[in-house]
């Protein structure tokens, strides 16, 4: 198994440039997580997924939209880039079944975007 | 709404030292608490779950303790390492709700 996959692993953006993060799973994972990551701090919730065709938002979903078509995927779009959008994106994943022993949380490595 | 809180921010210990790492959690409806490991610009390990029904976990080096009436968790590290020295990250999922909510990591350096 792959695990959560995450591409590309550096961007750069002008401001107002849009791209997609993407995010994808082999574990047949229902719940798909997008987090950022600001330089010295903890994880913000972007966007959440909970299986395909439904998403949600998290804590901080101003300036992304994202798409569930398959249990595998789940891309993250900026549209507009601003140089507050700088910051490192997580994608995780989660098994529906929980339970002791069963670690919830999956991630990938990371995509480190710059906007200028 | 549920606010996540890790103290200390940061850490510096001489090796071999016994620490003590805090997270605080303000809604004790959680369903459960996970601890991460993140190394410099590295994505995050997962270390210990705890389930809300639990009030501890050990993994060799690490004991994890939950108090959900009081909202709090704490992480025990025994006889510190130089390999130690990452960020630690706790995270909190809310009964119901499918997210999880991370604190702001307590950074932690192990000296040798």
């Amino acid at each position: 198994n792959a695990g959560v996959t995450q591409t590309p692993k550096f961007r750069i953006l002008k401001i107002g440039q849009s791209m997609t993060l993407q995010c994808a799973q082999d574990m047949n994972h229902n719940y798909m997580y997008w987090y950022r990551q600001d330089p010295g701090m903890g994880l913000k919730l972007i966007y959440y997924s909970v299986g395909a065709g439904i998403t949600d938002k998290g804590e901080v979903p101003n300036g992304y939209n994202v798409s569930r078509s398959t249990t595998e995927d789940f891309p993250l779009r900026l549209e507009l880039a601003a140089p507050s959008q700088t910051s490192v994106y997580f994608c995780a994943s989660s098994p529906t079944l929980r339970g002791a022993g069963i670690s919830p949380l999956h991630f990938g490595n990371g995509t480190r975007l710059t906007v200028t | 709404k549920q606010e996540v809180t890790q103290i200390p921010a940061a850490l510096s210990v001489p090796e071999g030292e016994n620490l003590v790492l805090n997270c605080s959690f303000t809604d004790s409806a959680i369903y459960n608490l996970q601890w991460f490991r993140q190394d410099p610009g590295k994505g995050l390990t997962s270390l210990l779950l705890i389930q809300s029904s639990q009030r501890e976990q050990t993994s060799g080096r690490l004991n994890a303790s939950l108090d959900k009436s009081s909202g709090r968790s704490t992480l025990y590290i025994a006889a510190s390492q130089p390999g130690d020295s990452a960020t630690y990250l706790c995270a909190v999922e809310s009964s119901g709700t499918y997210k999880y909510i991370f604190g702001t990591g307590t950074r932690l350096k192990v000296l040798a």
